[in-house]
């Protein structure tokens, strides 16, 4: 089957760096992202990796590990307003995008 | 330029009654998914619309169903409410251009009593 595994939550203070680690077992695989959703809002795309490597995208930046079946979110100096919860989603080649259960992100001033 | 817009925002229905929610995706997007998302889980895969077809389905019932109209706007019908379909339902939407970054609406809030 297909799934993913993420941490329920994850607490930082702020100003430091989070890490938001995600492994994932599918059939067939493009790439991996990472959304952002704030509490009643609606998730908003933050990254993507297809390669392996690390994409970085100012205070964020993503990993991705291939033979590992893992990537991972970093959030640096982080801001109270990055209090959310984080997603990561695997492409997968029939295109039925598959979400984890997210982490949810807890800052502490 | 309009990001992905749905309507309504709420709604509250009877079990057994029936419910149409609609998106307008974002300008130049052709690409429509719709997905549920229970409180405190990430959001599932309900099912793709391009070229007003249906191209992808998740592992949902065929209480639900969907359409993509020539405007690339969608709905997504669900028959026979049950009291799990209780959840918010989301609307994505992309372009040709990306094939993994996708634009979210606000949702629609679906409460089944």
């Amino acid at each position: 089957g297909q799934s993913l595994e993420q941490p329920s939550e994850v607490t930082a203070v702020e100003g430091a760096i989070v890490q938001i680690n995600c492994t994932y077992q599918t059939s067939g695989f493009y790439g991996l992202s990472w959304y952002q959703q704030h509490d009643g809002g609606a998730p908003t795309f933050l990254s993507y990796n297809a390669l392996d490597g690390l994409e970085e995208t100012g205070r964020f930046s993503s990993f991705l590990s291939r033979s590992d079946s893992y990537g991972y979110l970093l959030l640096q100096e982080l801001q109270m307003k990055d209090s959310a919860s984080y997603f990561c989603a695997v492409s997968p080649r029939d295109d039925k995008i598959i979400f984890g259960k997210g982490t949810r992100l807890h800052i502490l001033p | 330029d309009a990001g992905v817009t749905q309507s309504p925002t709420h709604l509250i229905k009877t079990r057994g009654q029936q419910v149409t929610l609609r998106c307008s995706p974002k300008s130049g997007h052709d690409t429509v998914s719709w997905y549920q998302q229970a409180l405190g889980q990430g959001p599932q895969f309900i099912f793709q619309y391009y070229e007003e077809e249906e191209r992808q389905r998740g592992n949902f019932p065929d209480r639900f169903s969907g359409h993509q109209f020539p405007n690339y706007s969608s709905e997504l019908n669900v028959n026979a409410l049950l009291l799990g379909d209780s959840a918010l339902y989301l609307c994505a939407s992309r372009g040709f251009e990306s094939s993994y970054e996708q634009y979210f609406g606000p949702g629609t809030r679906l409460t089944v009593t």
